[in-house]
């Protein structure tokens, strides 16, 4: 089992829609989330933090249950633009430091 | 300002050759990492440096694989020999604070795609 899992998708959504996606972690001793998102042939780039009271960003909003391990991000009225793969990201400190990548979510928004 | 500078972009090269892939890092930035990235295996992290001293090289695949840093403002991962499984896009990454609860954002070059034929 992935330390991170999620859904690879592909999720196909019309214009206006509202997505989410879901990532579960297995190691309790994670301490700092993320999204990232990666658009095709191109390197992942930020997206937004994670935090335990839950935060959003313009249309983004993201969620951590740290009691089921389980982390989401909820798109409101998709765009074109949002197409990509987006990446959950977990670091924590068990034997040392590290982050931890997601395989990533495929997104496609449709006209 | 300029971002994380990954040479070259592309490498198509024969088994058995060396392969030296360059990274220049976000000025001040003191944290350095290498990941690969192929369909099956996703992100993987290989080494990563703090202040050009490697910190954790658990995830460099075999002895054929050496990562150097030999100043704040560059880095290199080397395959020798290279075989073909090791055909992936290969990210350097750099980041201002990293361990602990505030550890900062990841900042990716464009990655080097390579293909061993």
């Amino acid at each position: 089992r992935k330390e991170v899992e999620q859904d690879p998708g592909p999720f196909n959504v019309p214009e206006g829609a509202t997505v989410a996606f879901n990532c579960t972690y297995s190691n309790s001793a994670s301490q700092s989330f993320f999204w990232y998102r990666q658009d095709c042939r191109k390197e992942p780039k930020l997206l937004m933090s994670v935090y335990s009271s839950g935060n959003e960003d313009g249309r983004f909003t993201a969620q951590l249950n740290r009691a089921s391990q389980y982390i989401s991000l909820l798109i409101r009225d998709s765009k074109l633009s949002d197409s990509a793969t987006y990446l959950c990201v977990v670091n924590r400190n068990t034997g040392g430091f590290k982050t931890i990548f997601g395989a990533g979510t495929r997104l496609f928004v449709k006209a | 300002d300029a971002g994380v500078i990954q040479s070259p972009r592309h490498e198509v090269t024969e088994m058995g050759q060396e392969v030296t892939l360059r990274c220049k890092p976000i000025s001040g930035h003191d944290y350095l990492f290498w990941y690969r990235q192929t369909m099956m295996r996703g992100l993987e992290l290989l080494i990563y440096f703090n202040n050009n001293v490697p910190i954790d090289d658990s995830g460099m695949p075999e002895d054929r694989f050496s990562a150097k840093m030999p100043n704040a403002s560059f880095s290199t991962l080397k395959i020798q020999p290279s075989e073909p499984r090791d055909s992936a896009v290969y990210f350097c990454a750099s980041s201002l604070a990293y361990g602990g609860q505030g550890a900062g954002e990841l900042f990716f070059g464009e990655g080097s795609r390579l293909t061993v034929l």
